[in-house]
């Protein structure tokens, strides 16, 4: 059991490209989360989603498209990458308020 | 505006000897703390967290210490071990969301 899967694991695209980021999740945790993780920042909360078809903005929300059809995947688009979206990118779920959220390994992502 | 610090960016200690980390809050309203640990290559895994009606918990060699007056918290690992070597996370969230709010992480490494 994978719990949370995210594809690719690496990418290197070009600035104006549309590149999306995979999260597939097993445990059909309601809450879905994307962060970004860039030095001095630490993680910051770009699009979370309560469940199907329910997404709000996070942090750092400006050039990235999420949508959530299905309880068990959550895309985050970039509908033209720039190069400070160059970043490591995870993908979490929860199952609530002051319940642990659970990470992806993540997803380096290269705009040249 | 950094609403969680974590102001020390590395710390070395070692091996057998207490590692504490530390992270401070300004918002008031964080009601519940988490820590985790992340290695290369590899999504941050879950610690331990505490909620703000205690003032401290304690899981094995982890101890985590709330100190509300302060907006202050530390993570304490007694003995500290070789695989404790990774970046700490702490974040923080409140009643009426599912965001967590990430401090900028210190990397421990602890020495043989």
């Amino acid at each position: 059991d994978a719990g949370i899967t995210q594809s690719p694991r690496y990418k290197i695209t070009e600035t104006g490209r549309q590149v999306t980021l995979m999260c597939h999740q097993t445990w059909s945790h309601s809450y879905m989360f994307w962060y970004r993780q860039d030095l001095g920042h630490g993680l910051r909360l770009i699009y979370y989603s309560a469940a199907a078809d329910i997404t709000d903005k996070g942090e750092v929300p400006d050039g990235y498209v999420v949508s959530r059809s299905k309880t068990e995947n959550f895309p985050l688009t970039l509908e033209s990458a720039t190069r400070s979206q160059t970043s490591v990118y995870f993908c979490a779920t929860g199952q609530g308020r002051n319940q642990p959220q659970h990470f992806g390994d993540g997803t380096r992502l290269s705009i040249l | 505006d950094q609403q969680v610090k974590q102001n020390s960016p590395s710390l070395s200690v070692q091996e057998g000897r207490i590692s504490i980390l530390n992270c401070d809050y300004t918002n008031s309203m964080f009601d519940y703390f988490l820590w985790y640990k992340k290695y290369p290559a590899e999504g941050p895994t879950f610690l331990i967290s505490i909620s703000s009606i205690k003032d401290k918990n304690e899981d094995g060699r982890f101890t985590v210490f709330l100190n509300k007056s302060a907006k202050h918290l530390s993570l304490h690992i007694v003995p500290s071990q070789p695989g404790d070597s990774a970046v700490y996370f702490c974040a923080a969230t409140y009643s009426g969301t599912y965001k967590y709010i990430f401090g900028t992480g210190t990397r421990l490494k602890v020495l043989a």
